[in-house]
């Protein structure tokens, strides 16, 4: 089983629909998880994170935790085209050091 | 506030070749980390340097790959000799500190191997 799971895609949404990123993890000690975009050709930049059960937003972000389930999502809200991108779901495994998922690439179709 | 900076951008080498890349971290994040991604997977951790001393080196291939911090600031890795299946994005990474788990990531050096 890999440490942090995320489906690959591609996740196709229509312009102005909400787009719902999965994220589960194995490791019940993790304690902090982020999220990070990262367009084609360049380095993963961060969304948000979270380090308690239930929601948190960002503008028309909103990551939701349940360490019950080990399940981390990240929501966004009216998708637009240059939302676009893979979104890396990563967990803290301890001595502050992130794993990460392999991503899951969000299509969003004008 | 300056980013993570990290040179080169793109090295294309041979195999059994060597090559290092250079990463200055964020002013004052005294946490560093080297990432590799290869295509189609997301970044994996080859080493954390807390100042100038290493935390966590236990995924780095230590018979190619070396890496140093030597006065807690800018980090070089090294790889030598290379593989093919050395191909990837090094990623650079820094933390402020002890208060806080976000990193911040560099642009990255892509590596090819032939």
């Amino acid at each position: 089983q890999k440490e942090v799971e995320q489906n690959s895609g591609p996740l196709s949404v229509p312009e102005g629909a909400i787009a719902s990123l999965n994220c589960t993890y194995s490791d019940r000690g993790s304690q902090s998880f982020f999220w990070y975009r990262q367009y084609s050709g360049k380095s993963p930049e961060l969304i948000m994170f979270i380090y308690s059960n239930g929601d948190k937003e960002d503008g028309r972000f909103t990551a939701q935790l349940n360490k019950a389930s080990q399940y981390v999502s990240l929501l966004i809200r009216d998708s637009q085209p240059s939302d676009s991108a893979t979104y890396l779901c990563a967990v803290n495994t301890g001595r502050r050091a992130l794993t990460f998922g392999s991503g899951t690439r969000l299509q969003v179709q004008p | 506030e300056a980013g993570v900076a990290q040179s080169p951008r793109y090295k294309i080498i041979e195999k059994r070749q060597s090559v290092a890349f250079w990463c200055n971290p964020i002013s004052g994040h005294a946490t560093l980390y080297w990432y590799q991604q290869i295509l189609g997977q997301g970044p994996k951790l080859l080493i954390q340097f807390q100042n100038n001393g290493v935390v966590d080196d236990s995924q780095l291939p230590k018979d190619r790959f070396s890496a140093e911090r030597l006065k807690g600031v800018d980090s070089t890795l090294k790889i030598q000799p290379a593989k093919l299946e050395d191909s990837a994005v090094y990623l650079c990474a820094s933390r402020a500190g002890q208060s806080t788990d976000t990193q911040y990531f560099g642009p990255g050096t892509r590596l090819t191997v032939l």
